[in-house]
């Protein structure tokens, strides 16, 4: 099955600063990337997602990079901002219809 | 506000006993997943229905079984509970059962077993 891997675990960054998460994934057959941001005591918030056809997608301040050959994915976040401080989460999507694989998470502090 | 609604909040319950976990997608989504989140296993895929129907199954335990009905409101039911079913359970809804579609989260339910 598919296995999607994280880094780094932990993050910290100050407040203006730019922070970049990584994942990698196993399946060569996933076809779709999204991101995830958790707050304490509140379920996961779909932040950005990409498909396997395109190779960058940007949202005012959040970006993310596919590089199918690598099978590798990133999350950038610019100008970082206190309220962005939060448990992220990436995950993949292949064959099984709609079963998400989730990275392990990580811990973005931003420091004002 | 993610538009899906899940109940109860929290969830104290004794080693086994039986809980169901409610969940009611956002207005217009067919499809209903049931995740599991705990510290050692993170977030893991349980279960997902489509318009009534059981769609694809991850590793939810045979103690474990969930419903659609026709509202399109899910149920998941967790029997012979252990210490180590302690764990966030979150649903998340998308449109359709299409593999590119966007899934949405819930808050979750906290279920602890005493």
């Amino acid at each position: 099955g598919e296995n999607v891997e994280q880094h780094p675990s932990t993050l910290s960054v100050q407040e203006g600063d730019s922070a970049v998460i990584k994942c990698t994934y196993s399946d060569s057959a996933s076809n779709y990337f999204p991101w995830y941001k958790q707050e304490l005591g509140k379920g996961p918030q779909l932040i950005i997602d990409i498909r396997s056809n395109v190779g960058e997608k940007k949202d005012q301040r959040i970006a993310v990079t596919l590089n199918k050959t690598a099978k590798h994915f990133s999350l950038h976040i610019t100008e970082t901002q206190p309220e962005d401080s939060a448990v992220y989460f990436c995950a993949a999507r292949g064959t099984s219809y709609g079963k998400l694989t989730f990275g392990q998470g990580t811990i973005l502090t931003v420091h004002p | 506000d993610s538009g899906v609604t899940q109940t109860p909040k929290h969830l104290i319950t004794a080693t086994g006993q039986r809980v169901t976990l409610r969940c009611s997608p956002r207005s217009g989504d067919l499809s209903v997943y049931w995740y599991q989140q705990s510290l050692d296993q993170g977030l893991q895929f349980l279960i997902q229905y489509y318009n009534g129907e059981e769609r694809a199954k991850g590793n939810i335990l045979e103690r474990f079984s969930a419903q659609q009905f026709p509202d399109l409101h899910s149920e998941l039911n967790l029997s012979s509970l252990e210490l180590g079913d302690s764990a966030l359970y979150f649903c998340a809804s998308s449109v359709g059962a299409a593999s590119n579609q966007p899934q949405h989260f819930g808050d979750g339910t906290r279920l602890s077993i005493l």
